[in-house]
């Protein structure tokens, strides 16, 4: 079965960073693009980065550009999102999401909680 | 960014009827990448159309997408008690987006 489990979520006061980290099983990690999607408490679904399987193309949304950073370690099938400079706006759920359109093949983890609060 | 817009907001239905959810993109998506995503209530979303038209392993045939340019549709044909949920669509070229949501209730 395929499984992608987050970690690293929790309480952090606003300005301090955040390690977001997610394991992959059950499926070829190293063949699919991975992403990070969060979701504020009863609000939509917003991107927030992506990388390619091979590490060579990352992108991130404007709203945390500079301040996340996404990377990933094919060996060990995980993937990471290092977050700095937190902010209020940063509290939501973010959801591991692996990715190969081509093939329809798109994997959700169940989601780790960041609350950025004083 | 291309910005997603879903219409309706909220789309009160009952089970058997015909459900049609539409988004418009504020410019063309490339090579029809887009996708729609069902999401309940403490549940990930789950992928049911990609491609614009081609439904996910799995996803039932009464599920349809069509579309391309900048308008897309997800219909329903006839509403089981299962599809009311929150529907997203989602384009996935470059700087991905999503659009805000419709919500499917019971009538």
């Amino acid at each position: 079965d395929v499984q992608l489990v987050e970690s690293g979520g929790g309480l952090v006061k606003p300005g301090r960073s955040l390690r977001l980290s997610c394991a992959a099983s059950g499926f070829t990690f190293s063949t699919h693009a991975m992403n990070w999607v969060r979701q504020a408490p009863g609000r939509g679904l917003e991107w927030v980065s992506s990388i390619s399987d091979d590490s060579d193309y990352i992108y991130h949304a404007e709203s945390v550009k500079g301040r996340f950073t996404i990377s990933r370690d094919n060996a060990k099938n995980s993937l990471y999102l290092q977050m700095n400079s937190l902010r209020a706006e940063d509290t939501a759920v973010y959801y591991c999401v692996a990715s190969r359109w081509y093939f329809g093949s798109v994997y959700w983890g169940q989601g780790t909680l960041v609350t950025v609060s004083s | 960014d291309i910005v997603l817009t879903q219409s309706p907001g909220t789309l009160s239905l009952s089970p058997g009827e015909r459900a049609t959810l539409s988004c418009r993109a504020n410019q063309s998506v490339s090579s029809t990448y887009l996708a729609w995503f069902q999401q309940k209530p403490g549940q990930a979303p789950r992928l049911l159309i990609y491609d614009a038209s081609i439904r996910a392993t799995g996803i039932p045939d009464r599920f349809g997408g069509s579309g391309s340019g900048t308008d897309f549709t997800l219909t329903i044909s006839r509403l089981e008690p299962e599809d009311f949920a929150v529907y997203y669509c989602h384009q996935y070229g470059s700087s991905p987006t999503f659009g805000q949501g419709t919500r499917l209730e019971i009538k």
